[in-house]
């Protein structure tokens, strides 16, 4: 156990639609880090997040969007959803997020199906 | 940009074996070099990991790689398999220059599988 929760584990929706998943990191950590892991894209970083603040973007599609709140905790929102949207969603977090040193630990994912 | 370049999608050794993952890496800054290993239905975790100080860095579950800047590789190994080795090991690569801070950029992964 990584310490880093995600929820929900599976989410099963149409296309069009938006969901919100949930990632809690590990206590004391400042970073929040998301990542999608696909069959053809492979594990791609979307976006992170310093103590509330954006520091990094990836391959982040305009159609999704990140926030970390003042406990921390982040949110990825996805909307307009797209067959190819389905994958698994990583979050990860470390301690800070300045450098790369920083180990993160990721937790367990979200599984989206967009069918 | 960097990138990484894991050779072999699927690798099967024999319980007892040499295990040897390889990972080449690309990068126009000093590079920080990651092994992580991502057993079924589960998230990733870390192996090893390389951030300038020696090139040769021993892990968890007794593997090791070697930080070769001249072969800009960072391939991993461990002498000896066993069962619960088996799973989907990813090399990936940041660095502290630029906008990368952490972020990381994956190989596509090679799948280890042990047979007894």
């Amino acid at each position: 156990d990584s310490g880093v929760t995600q929820t929900p584990k599976h989410l099963i929706t149409a296309t069009g639609q938006r969901v919100t998943l949930r990632c809690s990191p590990r206590s004391g950590d400042l970073s929040v880090y998301w990542y999608q892991q696909s069959l053809d894209q492979g594990l791609q970083f979307l976006i992170q997040y310093y103590n509330g603040e954006e520091r990094a973007k990836g391959n982040i599609l305009e159609r999704f969007s990140a926030q970390q709140f003042p406990d921390l905790h982040s949110e990825l929102n996805l909307s307009s959803l797209e067959l190819g949207d389905s994958a698994l969603y990583f979050c990860a977090s470390s301690v800070g997020g300045t450098s790369g040193t920083d180990t993160q630990y990721f937790g367990p994912g979200t599984r989206l199906t967009v069918l | 940009a960097q990138s990484v370049t894991q050779l072999g999608s699927h690798v099967s050794v024999s319980e007892g074996a040499l295990v040897l993952l390889r990972c080449n890496y690309s990068s126009s800054v000093p590079p920080y070099l990651f092994w992580y290993v991502q057993y079924p239905n589960q998230g990733l975790q870390l192996l090893l990991k390389y951030t300038s100080a020696a090139t040769l860095v021993k892990g968890i579950n007794g593997f090791e790689a070697e930080f070769k800047k001249s072969e800009t590789s960072f391939h991993l190994t461990k002498p000896s398999a066993h069962m619960s080795d088996a799973a989907e090991y990813f090399c990936a690569v940041t660095s502290a220059g630029g906008t990368s801070y952490g972020k990381l950029t994956f190989g596509q992964g090679t799948i280890l599988t042990v047979h007894p």
